[in-house]
């Protein structure tokens, strides 16, 4: 079956510490992945994605995401988080209609 | 500006009602997608249409239907078959698969 998984419902960071959110997928062809961001009411904005080639993308807002098809994983991260990161982070996957994860909501102390 | 609209930004309805939420696009984008989003649930896939006249079901496609009369526009009804349809819905655009979707800004549906 065709899922993604976070396995992380929500992630509190320091704001300048660095952050990586976790995703897994399970998908029978070509993964294309993606990393959207939402802030609460909003709809969802893309961070970066993943169609083919090198297997560390950059994204908007100083993101990065690495590809690794043996772990079947695409995890998100940052170096250095700032307070307006706080939001809910999806992973999905799928060429044409998305598969979603349940999202990590990701908190940023003071 | 190029985007995607959703209208009414809230809405409410009372039970064995019918209503329509509304999506539009300027991006000429051939794919359209609605996805449903519960707290806690992720987004889940309604419907979506690859091209005007043509649409597939989704994973919950179950009391729901759509029209894509216009390349623009892909209305989706709730109708009063749907037994819990409080959420939040969201519509999205793409030139095609596997392009990158683009999001509106959602409606949220509230049952009275």
């Amino acid at each position: 079956a065709q899922s993604v998984t976070q396995p992380d419902i929500h992630i509190t960071v320091s704001e300048g510490a660095s952050l990586e959110l976790r995703c897994n997928y399970s998908y029978g062809a070509t993964p294309y992945l993606f990393w959207y961001v939402q802030s609460p009411g909003q709809g969802l904005q893309l961070l970066l994605k993943y169609f083919s080639g090198d297997t560390l993308v950059q994204g908007i807002k100083g993101f990065e995401a690495e590809f690794k098809r043996s772990q079947s994983s695409f995890n998100l991260r940052k170096p250095s988080v700032h307070w307006s990161d706080a939001a809910e982070y999806f992973c999905a996957v799928g060429a044409g209609a998305l598969i979603f994860g349940k999202g990590t909501t990701l908190s940023v102390s003071s | 500006d190029g985007g995607i609209t959703q209208s009414p930004k809230y809405l409410f309805r009372k039970e064995g009602q019918n209503v329509t939420l509304s999506c539009e696009q300027n991006l000429n984008h051939d794919a359209m997608y609605w996805y449903r989003q519960d707290p806690g649930q992720g987004l889940r896939l309604i419907y979506y249409s690859q091209i005007v006249n043509d649409f597939q079901k989704g994973d919950i496609a179950e009391g729901y239907s759509v029209s894509r009369e216009k390349k623009e526009s892909f209305p989706l009804t709730v109708t009063s078959a749907q037994k819990n349809p409080t959420a939040f819905y969201l519509c999205a655009s793409a030139l095609g698969p596997p392009d990158t979707q683009y999001f509106g800004p959602g409606t949220r549906l509230t049952v009275l």
